[in-house]
């Protein structure tokens, strides 16, 4: 499987800033996504990360809020904008690499805006 | 309702018992099916993709039944190692993830 390195593993923020997260694969893969998982809660999907265009938001997230990146297929950034501290939470990156059927995921980013 | 749905548990079982995990689906459509496993503050991992022949790994079993938009897990002879949640999850035909809300075990000594 991919080997995904994702920075920054945390960071507490201060409201009314902007946090970008990377993510980096070892292997040049198919489709990145980008995840977030509430407390307490599983993960639901923000946006499919498209290569040299613009990322496919699911409802509910916008790209002004969250701005992605892939430009390339081994590398997207996330941006959290202007932060409240409803979006502490934290941020997953998920790659699928053609030919196999296992989604990998980052280690994630633990976000905390205070 | 949710398009994928789980017991959230949590399941709480002797070292050596045998646990079963159920799963549902709302989308016919959706293409395949996993198992994932998530330890606290870490990320999902993958358990075991499911299909409708079933599949077993190990101690590990899982299935899927279509007809029924049914998965399920079994695990046999839990081990303390097994503590984690388990979630069950739907891939669309836009390869994209539907994650349930995850069904926690807890394995005592």
């Amino acid at each position: 499987s991919a080997v995904i390195s994702q920075k920054p593993s945390r960071d507490i923020c201060q409201r009314g800033t902007s946090l970008t997260i990377q993510c980096q694969v070892d292997s040049q893969v198919t489709m990145m996504f980008w995840y977030r998982q509430q407390p307490g809660q599983s993960l639901t999907l923000i946006a499919t990360a498209n290569q040299g265009s613009e990322a496919t938001y699911e409802s509910g997230f916008v790209i002004d809020k969250f701005p992605i990146s892939r430009p390339n297929l081994t590398f997207s950034t996330l941006t959290v904008s202007n932060m409240s501290p409803e979006d502490s939470s934290i941020y997953l990156c998920s790659v699928l690499r053609q030919g196999t059927t296992g989604y990998t995921f980052g280690s994630g980013t633990r976000l905390t805006v205070v | 309702r949710k398009e994928v749905e789980q017991d959230p548990g949590p399941f709480n079982v002797p070292e050596g018992a045998t646990v079963a995990f159920n799963c549902t689906y709302s989308n016919s459509a959706s293409q395949s099916f996993f198992w994932y496993r998530q330890d606290c503050r870490k990320e999902p991992k993958l358990l075991m993709s499911v299909y409708s022949s079933g599949n077993e790994d190990g101690r590990f079993t899982a299935q899927l039944n279509r007809a029924s938009q049914y998965i399920s897990l079994l695990i046999r002879d839990s081990k303390l190692s097994d503590s984690a949640t388990y979630l069950c999850v739907a891939q669309d035909s836009s390869y994209k993830l539907i994650f349930g809300s995850g069904t926690r075990l807890l394995v005592r000594p």
